[in-house]
């Protein structure tokens, strides 16, 4: 069964310094993997994918995300948090559609960003 | 923007109403998804529909249905309204049945 963990429900960090936002997936095949960003009362927006292409993936605002299949994982990463940045993150895997849909999505870890 | 819009942005009604919400697809998007938010329960799946036909149910009650029209677009049927339906309900479009979700601004609904 496929099943996605964010291992943090809430991250802090200090703008100029890194991000880093951790997921765990649980796939039986090669999964798809996505990160989606929702700022409050926003819609989810796609971060970015990863659909075994390339294991570093780059995504809008800065943000990469390494496909590491030996840890099942797939973190979030950016170099210098942004005021802007402070935002709930949701960790994504594709699945075939069922009674979840074709997509599962992490609980959610929120991001704070301090001065 | 995603493409993706949603009407109305906020709804507000009383508890017993029925309400419903509108979702048009980014151009050539062929499905259509249905969410719930809420603070409780986060993001719940509720019901999926392909080019026109239901595909996957999730956690949606008999008291909400949808449809998805020739024109692709979708609407979320809710009646017998509670209190707990509070929430944020999100529209999300995709090309197929297994890519990215390209998801809507919401609409806000409030029931009291």
């Amino acid at each position: 069964a496929q099943s996605v963990t964010q291992l943090d429900s809430h991250v802090s960090v200090s703008e100029g310094t890194p991000v880093l936002l951790r997921c765990n997936y649980s796939s039986s095949y090669s999964p798809s993997l996505f990160w989606y960003v929702q700022h409050p009362n926003k819609g989810l927006q796609l971060l970015l994918k990863y659909t075994s292409a390339a294991t570093l993936v780059k995504g809008i605002n800065g943000f990469e995300a390494e496909f590491k299949k030996s840890e099942t994982s797939f973190h979030l990463t950016k170099p210098s948090a942004h005021m802007s940045d402070a935002a709930e993150y949701f960790c994504v895997v594709s699945v075939p559609s069922g009674s979840q849909g074709n997509l599962i999505f992490g609980k959610g870890t929120k991001l704070s960003v301090k001065p | 923007d995603s493409g993706v819009t949603q009407t109305p942005k906020h709804l507000i009604t009383a508890t017993g109403q029925r309400v419903t919400l509108r979702c048009s697809p980014r151009s050539g998007d062929l499905s259509v998804y249905w969410y719930q938010q809420s603070l409780d329960q986060g993001l719940q799946f509720l019901i999926h529909y392909y080019n026109g036909e239901e595909r996957a149910k999730g956690n949606i009650l008999e008291r909400f249905s949808a449809q998805q029209f020739p024109d692709l677009h979708s609407e979320l049927n809710l009646s017998s309204l509670e209190l707990g339906d509070s929430a944020l309900y999100f529209c999300a479009s995709s090309v197929g049945r297994y890519n990215e979700q390209f998801f809507g601004p919401g609409t806000r609904l409030t029931v009291l």
